[in-house]
């Protein structure tokens, strides 16, 4: 079982709608679980951390889900400018590395 | 507004040669990790520093890759011989805590 799996998509939505993409990790013990944003031929950035309560920011919601280890990503009201492609991240127990998922592609289209 | 910045952007190169990558850190981070991106791989992690030791190279191609931080302000990634199937988006991350920071990256083409 690969560290971080995601569905790899594309998602494609119309502006307006709601998508929610989810991730699952290996390890039980990871402690640290983020949402990076990647656009195309562009760095990744931090979009949000998520933390075992749930957190919102703005259209964004994120959840943790540590019994059936899986983090959800949601996104409200989506926007053209949203699409990109968006990154699970889980951190390594023992290290103090971050591991990637190979992302989801998100496409919203007019 | 503090950012990693990396150089060169671009490298175009051949088979055989030297390629030397270098990182900015933002200041005051005391971790710097090097990635490499392929559509293949994804994200993969080769090497990190904490107060510029290195911590963990087990990422890294031994024979061919090196990582260094000479100073606080600088990381260097080079590659020698470059072979085609080093070609890739090598990103710098700086961090002080969890969260980290990426540069843009040097987009990496051996011929």
């Amino acid at each position: 079982r690969k560290e971080v799996e995601q569905d790899p998509g594309p998602f494609n939505v119309p502006e307006g709608a709601t998508v929610a993409f989810n991730c699952t990790y290996s390890n039980s013990a990871s402690q640290s679980f983020f949402w990076y944003r990647q656009d195309c031929r562009k760095e990744p950035k931090l979009l949000m951390s998520v933390y075992s309560s749930g957190n919102e920011d703005g259209r964004f919601t994120a959840q943790l889900n540590r019994a059936s280890q899986y983090i959800s990503l949601l996104i409200r009201d989506s926007k053209l400018s949203d699409s990109a492609t968006y990154l699970c991240v889980v951190n390594k127990i023992g290290y103090s590395t971050l591991t990637f998922g190979k992302g989801t592609m998100l496409l919203v289209s007019p | 507004d503090a950012r990693v910045t990396q150089t060169p952007r671009h490298k175009v190169t051949e088979m055989g040669q030297e390629v030397t990558m270098r990182c900015q850190p933002i200041l005051g981070h005391n971790t710097v990790f090097w990635y490499r991106q392929t559509m293949m791989q994804g994200l993969e992690l080769l090497a990190y520093f904490r107060n510029r030791a290195p911590l963990d190279d087990s990422g890294m191609p031994k024979d061919r890759f090196s990582a260094e931080m000479p100073d606080a302000t600088l990381a260097t990634l080079k590659i020698q011989p470059s072979e085609p199937r080093d070609s890739a988006v090598y990103f710098c991350a700086s961090a002080l805590r969890d969260t980290q920071y990426f540069g843009p990256g040097t987009r990496l083409t051996v011929l």
